[in-house]
Protein backbone atom coordinates (compact mmCIF):
# COMPACT_ATOMS: atom_id res chain seq x y z
CA UNK A 1 0.00 0.00 0.00
CA UNK A 2 1.33 3.33 -0.54
CA UNK A 3 2.64 5.44 2.08
CA UNK A 4 0.78 8.82 3.59
CA UNK A 5 2.34 11.86 5.11
CA UNK A 6 0.52 13.71 7.46
CA UNK A 7 1.27 16.89 9.48
CA UNK A 8 1.78 15.77 13.51
CA UNK A 9 -0.55 17.88 15.01
CA UNK A 10 -2.92 20.90 14.11
CA UNK A 11 -5.32 23.37 15.69
CA UNK A 12 -8.54 24.71 14.99
CA UNK A 13 -10.87 26.94 16.30
CA UNK A 14 -14.23 25.50 17.35
CA UNK A 15 -16.94 26.32 14.78
CA UNK A 16 -14.41 27.05 11.77
CA UNK A 17 -13.88 24.22 9.37
CA UNK A 18 -10.69 22.20 9.83
CA UNK A 19 -8.85 21.36 6.85
CA UNK A 20 -6.53 18.31 7.16
CA UNK A 21 -4.05 17.70 4.43
CA UNK A 22 -2.47 14.34 3.19
CA UNK A 23 -0.16 13.27 0.49
CA UNK A 24 0.02 10.38 -1.17
CA UNK A 25 2.59 10.62 -3.61
CA UNK A 26 2.48 6.92 -4.30
CA UNK A 27 -0.71 6.24 -4.78
CA UNK A 28 -1.81 3.69 -7.18
CA UNK A 29 -4.92 3.67 -9.93
CA UNK A 30 -6.48 0.79 -7.69
CA UNK A 31 -5.47 2.70 -4.45
CA UNK A 32 -8.99 4.56 -2.32
CA UNK A 33 -7.95 7.13 0.15
CA UNK A 34 -9.79 6.40 3.63
CA UNK A 35 -10.26 8.67 6.39
CA UNK A 36 -10.56 7.38 9.91
CA UNK A 37 -10.56 9.17 13.36
CA UNK A 38 -9.24 7.54 16.49
CA UNK A 39 -10.83 9.70 20.24
CA UNK A 40 -8.93 8.61 22.91
CA UNK A 41 -9.36 5.39 24.30
CA UNK A 42 -11.77 4.17 21.38
CA UNK A 43 -11.47 2.40 18.52
CA UNK A 44 -11.26 4.23 15.37
CA UNK A 45 -14.37 5.54 13.64
CA UNK A 46 -14.55 5.38 9.46
CA UNK A 47 -15.45 8.89 8.44
CA UNK A 48 -15.25 8.92 4.61
CA UNK A 49 -13.12 7.40 1.80
CA UNK A 50 -13.04 8.18 -2.16
CA UNK A 51 -11.07 7.23 -5.48
CA UNK A 52 -10.87 10.13 -7.59
CA UNK A 53 -14.09 12.38 -7.50
CA UNK A 54 -14.87 14.73 -4.17
CA UNK A 55 -17.20 12.47 -1.60
CA UNK A 56 -19.31 14.09 0.97
CA UNK A 57 -21.28 12.55 3.85
CA UNK A 58 -23.08 13.72 7.05
CA UNK A 59 -19.27 13.69 8.48
CA UNK A 60 -16.75 15.69 6.37
CA UNK A 61 -16.19 16.20 2.94
CA UNK A 62 -13.06 14.62 0.95
CA UNK A 63 -11.25 16.67 -1.76
CA UNK A 64 -8.78 14.59 -3.76
CA UNK A 65 -6.79 17.04 -6.44
CA UNK A 66 -6.72 15.16 -9.65
CA UNK A 67 -3.27 13.66 -10.05
CA UNK A 68 -4.76 11.87 -6.82
CA UNK A 69 -1.00 12.56 -4.99
CA UNK A 70 -2.73 14.15 -2.36
CA UNK A 71 -6.10 14.93 -0.40
CA UNK A 72 -7.78 17.06 2.17
CA UNK A 73 -10.67 15.87 4.65
CA UNK A 74 -12.69 18.99 5.62
CA UNK A 75 -14.31 19.13 8.37
CA UNK A 76 -16.81 21.96 7.69
CA UNK A 77 -18.05 23.25 11.37
CA UNK A 78 -15.29 21.31 13.65
CA UNK A 79 -17.02 21.42 17.53
CA UNK A 80 -15.18 19.87 20.53
CA UNK A 81 -15.90 16.36 20.21
CA UNK A 82 -14.20 16.26 16.62
CA UNK A 83 -10.49 16.77 18.88
CA UNK A 84 -9.27 13.29 17.91
CA UNK A 85 -5.98 11.81 16.07
CA UNK A 86 -7.23 11.93 12.29
CA UNK A 87 -5.41 9.00 9.69
CA UNK A 88 -5.47 8.98 6.16
CA UNK A 89 -4.89 5.61 4.33
CA UNK A 90 -4.75 4.35 1.05
CA UNK A 91 -6.05 0.68 0.15
CA UNK A 92 -6.71 -1.08 -2.74
CA UNK A 93 -10.00 -2.06 -3.34
CA UNK A 94 -10.15 -5.56 -3.73
CA UNK A 95 -12.17 -7.79 -0.94
CA UNK A 96 -11.11 -7.31 3.01
CA UNK A 97 -7.86 -5.86 2.92
CA UNK A 98 -5.61 -4.66 6.21
CA UNK A 99 -5.41 -0.71 6.92
CA UNK A 100 -1.83 0.11 7.89
CA UNK A 101 -1.68 3.09 10.13
CA UNK A 102 1.14 5.89 10.22
CA UNK A 103 0.74 8.37 13.09
CA UNK A 104 -2.00 10.78 12.33
CA UNK A 105 -2.54 13.97 13.09
CA UNK A 106 -3.83 15.24 16.12
CA UNK A 107 -6.38 17.62 15.54
CA UNK A 108 -7.07 19.43 18.58
CA UNK A 109 -10.53 21.94 18.30
CA UNK A 110 -10.20 24.95 20.46
CA UNK A 111 -13.34 26.68 22.57
CA UNK B 1 -23.29 2.17 10.01
CA UNK B 2 -21.96 -1.28 11.10
CA UNK B 3 -21.65 -2.36 14.55
CA UNK B 4 -18.22 -4.37 16.11
CA UNK B 5 -18.78 -5.15 20.08
CA UNK B 6 -15.70 -6.05 20.94
CA UNK B 7 -15.37 -7.98 24.88
CA UNK B 8 -14.16 -6.94 27.49
CA UNK B 9 -13.51 -3.43 27.35
CA UNK B 10 -11.16 -3.43 30.65
CA UNK B 11 -9.58 -7.00 32.09
CA UNK B 12 -6.41 -6.67 34.80
CA UNK B 13 -5.07 -10.22 34.65
CA UNK B 14 -1.71 -11.65 36.47
CA UNK B 15 1.23 -12.41 35.17
CA UNK B 16 1.33 -15.97 33.54
CA UNK B 17 -2.51 -16.51 33.04
CA UNK B 18 -4.05 -16.22 29.28
CA UNK B 19 -6.91 -13.69 28.61
CA UNK B 20 -9.58 -13.89 25.82
CA UNK B 21 -10.78 -11.02 23.57
CA UNK B 22 -13.92 -11.40 21.77
CA UNK B 23 -14.75 -9.45 18.74
CA UNK B 24 -18.15 -9.73 17.27
CA UNK B 25 -19.68 -8.60 14.24
CA UNK B 26 -23.55 -7.85 15.21
CA UNK B 27 -25.28 -6.70 12.14
CA UNK B 28 -23.04 -8.49 8.91
CA UNK B 29 -20.93 -11.29 8.47
CA UNK B 30 -17.49 -10.63 8.73
CA UNK B 31 -15.62 -13.04 6.54
CA UNK B 32 -11.85 -10.98 8.09
CA UNK B 33 -11.70 -9.45 11.15
CA UNK B 34 -8.22 -7.66 11.75
CA UNK B 35 -6.12 -7.61 15.35
CA UNK B 36 -4.39 -4.87 16.59
CA UNK B 37 -2.38 -3.48 19.56
CA UNK B 38 -1.65 -0.04 20.22
CA UNK B 39 0.84 1.23 23.08
CA UNK B 40 0.30 4.78 24.56
CA UNK B 41 1.40 7.54 22.08
CA UNK B 42 1.21 5.49 19.15
CA UNK B 43 -0.15 4.51 16.07
CA UNK B 44 -2.16 1.15 15.85
CA UNK B 45 -0.31 -1.91 14.81
CA UNK B 46 -1.77 -4.95 12.58
CA UNK B 47 -0.91 -7.79 14.63
CA UNK B 48 -3.18 -10.48 12.31
CA UNK B 49 -5.89 -11.08 10.02
CA UNK B 50 -8.07 -13.44 10.83
CA UNK B 51 -10.25 -15.60 7.77
CA UNK B 52 -13.10 -17.14 9.28
CA UNK B 53 -12.05 -21.42 8.88
CA UNK B 54 -8.90 -20.67 7.86
CA UNK B 55 -5.67 -19.95 10.26
CA UNK B 56 -5.02 -16.59 10.75
CA UNK B 57 -1.88 -14.93 9.17
CA UNK B 58 0.12 -13.24 11.08
CA UNK B 59 2.46 -10.28 10.60
CA UNK B 60 6.23 -10.04 10.65
CA UNK B 61 7.54 -10.28 14.59
CA UNK B 62 4.43 -11.47 16.05
CA UNK B 63 4.42 -14.74 17.79
CA UNK B 64 1.43 -16.71 16.93
CA UNK B 65 1.90 -19.33 19.88
CA UNK B 66 1.40 -16.36 22.11
CA UNK B 67 -1.23 -14.45 20.82
CA UNK B 68 -3.62 -17.34 19.28
CA UNK B 69 -6.68 -16.81 17.36
CA UNK B 70 -9.88 -18.04 16.47
CA UNK B 71 -12.25 -17.14 13.57
CA UNK B 72 -15.08 -19.94 14.04
CA UNK B 73 -17.79 -18.25 12.99
CA UNK B 74 -18.61 -15.61 10.42
CA UNK B 75 -19.76 -12.96 13.38
CA UNK B 76 -16.85 -13.80 15.95
CA UNK B 77 -13.42 -13.89 16.15
CA UNK B 78 -11.12 -14.37 19.46
CA UNK B 79 -7.56 -13.77 20.27
CA UNK B 80 -5.58 -15.28 23.21
CA UNK B 81 -3.56 -13.97 25.02
CA UNK B 82 -1.28 -16.80 26.30
CA UNK B 83 1.66 -16.62 29.70
CA UNK B 84 0.73 -12.58 29.60
CA UNK B 85 3.07 -10.87 31.04
CA UNK B 86 3.81 -6.72 31.84
CA UNK B 87 5.02 -6.15 28.42
CA UNK B 88 1.57 -7.12 26.82
CA UNK B 89 -0.43 -4.53 28.52
CA UNK B 90 -1.51 -2.58 25.66
CA UNK B 91 -5.06 -1.32 24.16
CA UNK B 92 -6.01 -4.54 21.72
CA UNK B 93 -8.39 -3.70 19.20
CA UNK B 94 -10.54 -5.41 16.32
CA UNK B 95 -11.59 -4.82 13.13
CA UNK B 96 -14.39 -6.34 10.85
CA UNK B 97 -14.82 -6.74 7.34
CA UNK B 98 -17.77 -8.06 5.24
CA UNK B 99 -15.25 -9.20 2.44
CA UNK B 100 -17.06 -6.67 -0.11
CA UNK B 101 -14.66 -4.90 -2.44
CA UNK B 102 -14.63 -0.81 -1.97
CA UNK B 103 -15.98 -1.16 1.69
CA UNK B 104 -15.20 0.39 5.14
CA UNK B 105 -13.94 -1.83 7.87
CA UNK B 106 -15.50 -1.01 11.17
CA UNK B 107 -13.59 -1.39 14.50
CA UNK B 108 -14.45 -2.33 18.19
CA UNK B 109 -14.23 -0.27 21.23
CA UNK B 110 -10.76 -1.97 21.60
CA UNK B 111 -9.96 -4.02 25.06
CA UNK B 112 -7.25 -2.33 27.46
CA UNK B 113 -5.44 -5.27 29.03
CA UNK B 114 -2.87 -4.55 31.96
CA UNK B 115 -1.17 -7.44 33.28
CA UNK B 116 0.08 -6.64 36.87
Amino acid sequence: DAKTTQPTSMDCAEGRAANLPCNHSTISGNEYVYWYRQIHSQGPQYIIHGLKNNETNEMASLIITEDRKSSTLILPHATLRDTAVYYCIVRVSQGAQKLVFGQGTRLTINP
Amino acid sequence: GAVVSQHPSRVICKSGTSVKIECRSLDFQATTMFWYRQFPKQSLMLMATSNEGSKATYEQGVEKDKFLINHASLTLSTLTVTSAHPEDSSFYICSAHSGTSNTEAFFGQGTRLTVV
